[in-house]
């Protein structure tokens, strides 16, 4: 099995509301990751968690918060986003690689399409 | 730096007809290489993918890739296309020693004609 699930499918919300992106994978993969993808562009990764330690962050905006609670979820927490945060989010899992930066084949979900009004 | 490059933002074939989808990477150590399929409004789907051995490798829906390490390609090819592989293409290439996360390529659209 190598799917990885996200909820919701999709997001709407005003600037100033307070959610959550959920992902949830179940392969026993230790690496899991937050990307952004915007209309006709590749995915730019944001955040990747390895052992459930955030190891990379993208320079991403504070209004952007990851979360992993444990080995089988990672959260997205928004907060004041801006309607250019609108996009595709996506969460991928693999198995970490050296350095921890994660860089076995890579499952991604479906993604959380977000919109910002 | 390492990184990659989608020949071709947009590829257009008839049904029936060759797919060729061109990807180079530049790389000081050996890469990990990948393609990705997406359709309208889904996430990545992996194809297939290179790590070591066999440089020609078979992947899902008909598709295969051939790693040329003298010419840093890897080019995807379908024999005979189908309506069904219209979608978006990324090529995407990891460097496990770095300990880096995927490098994507910009993306190729296929469309496909009947």
């Amino acid at each position: 099995d190598t799917e990885v699930t996200q909820t919701p499918k999709h997001l709407v919300m005003g600037m100033t509301n307070k959610k959550s992106l959920k992902c949830e994978q179940h392969m026993g993969h230790r690496a899991m990751y937050w990307y952004k993808q915007k209309a006709k562009k590749p995915p730019e990764l944001m955040f990747v968690y390895s052992y459930e330690k955030l190891s990379i962050n993208e320079s991403v905006p504070s209004r952007f918060s990851p979360e992993c609670p444990n080995s089988s979820l990672l959260n997205l927490h928004l907060h004041a986003l801006q309607p250019e945060d609108s996009a595709l989010y996506l969460c991928a899992s693999s198995q970490p690689g050296l350095a921890g930066g994660g860089t076995d084949t890579q499952y991604f979900g479906p993604g959380t399409r977000l919109t910002v009004l | 730096a390492q990184s990659v490059t989608q020949l071709g933002s947009h590829v257009s074939v008839s049904e029936g007809a060759l797919v060729l989808l061109r990807c180079n990477y530049s790389s000081s150590v050996p890469p990990y290489l990948f393609w990705y399929v997406q359709y309208p409004n889904q996430g990545l789907q992996l194809l297939l993918k290179y790590t070591t051995g066999a440089t020609l490798v078979k992947g899902i829906n008909g598709f295969e890739a051939e790693f040329k390490k003298s010419e840093t390609s890897f080019h995807l090819t379908k024999p005979s296309a189908h309506m069904s592989d219209a979608a978006e293409y990324f090529c995407a290439v990891s460097f496990n020693q770095a300990g880096t996360a995927l490098i994507f390529g910009k993306g190729t659209t296929l469309s496909v004609s009947s």
